[in-house]
């Protein structure tokens, strides 16, 4: 089937790391991403991952795959006022096309 | 402005009349992608296109919607007689290729029906 599941709410205070989690349901799924929303506007591609891979690191992001699980984890290191915002996680299958999005999780920092 | 371009930003209808939401992709992307986002929803797939072709239909209503992306100008997403249940706001993404290339996304258009 598909299906990707969020939690809906995540709140953090400055300076800590926050972590977005993320499950999925199909196993064939071979790429997964992380899109940033903000108030009002499109989504912003953050990082995606390979399902070969295990972990991705782009400077504050680090995105972790536990393809057993189907479990997805954004880590975002010293979380800033500037990343909140509604964080969707995504899969797509080989032959590209559509994108299945989970609900949003809304990151909210707090000084 | 190498991003994806969709315009217009707001779109009012009253019921009954047509909406017509429009897509530049950037440049270079042959592949367009419409999702509609619900209020406190995430998006939802509706249509996938190349230049005159539709890939993947999968998501569209059966009636009143219509996509297409010609070989010129931009991806043209038709409503047909609104109705209140339209109002969302709908994205459009582009990618290079279909395979394994991230879709980028412009930054919507807010439909309302009065």
């Amino acid at each position: 089937g598909e299906d990707v599941e969020q939690s809906l709410f995540l709140s953090v205070r400055e300076g800590d790391s926050s972590v977005i989690n993320c499950t999925y349901t199909d196993s064939s799924s071979t790429y997964l991403y992380w899109y940033k929303q903000e108030p009002g506007a499109g989504l912003q591609l953050l990082t995606y991952i390979f399902s070969n891979m295990d972990m991705k690191q782009d400077q504050r992001l680090t995105v972790l795959l536990n393809k057993k699980d189907k479990h997805l984890s954004l880590r975002i290191a010293d979380t800033q006022t500037g990343d909140s915002a509604i964080y969707f996680c995504a899969e797509s299958k080989n032959q590209g096309g559509k994108l299945i999005f989970g609900q949003g999780t809304e990151l909210s920092v707090k000084p | 402005n190498a991003g994806v371009m969709q315009n217009p930003r707001h779109l009012v209808r009253r019921r009954g009349q047509e909406a017509r939401l429009r897509c530049s992709p950037m440049k270079g992307h042959s592949h367009v992608y419409w999702y509609r986002q619900l209020p406190e929803e995430g998006l939802k797939f509706m249509v996938y296109l190349q230049k005159e072709n539709i890939i993947d239909e999968s998501g569209m209503p059966k009636e009143r919607f219509s996509a297409e992306f010609p070989k010129e100008g931009p991806s043209i997403l038709r409503i047909q007689q609104v109705v209140r249940g339209d109002s969302a706001a709908y994205f459009c993404a582009s990618s290079l290729t279909g395979s394994n290339q991230p879709q980028h996304f412009g930054d919507g258009t807010r439909l309302s029906i009065l």
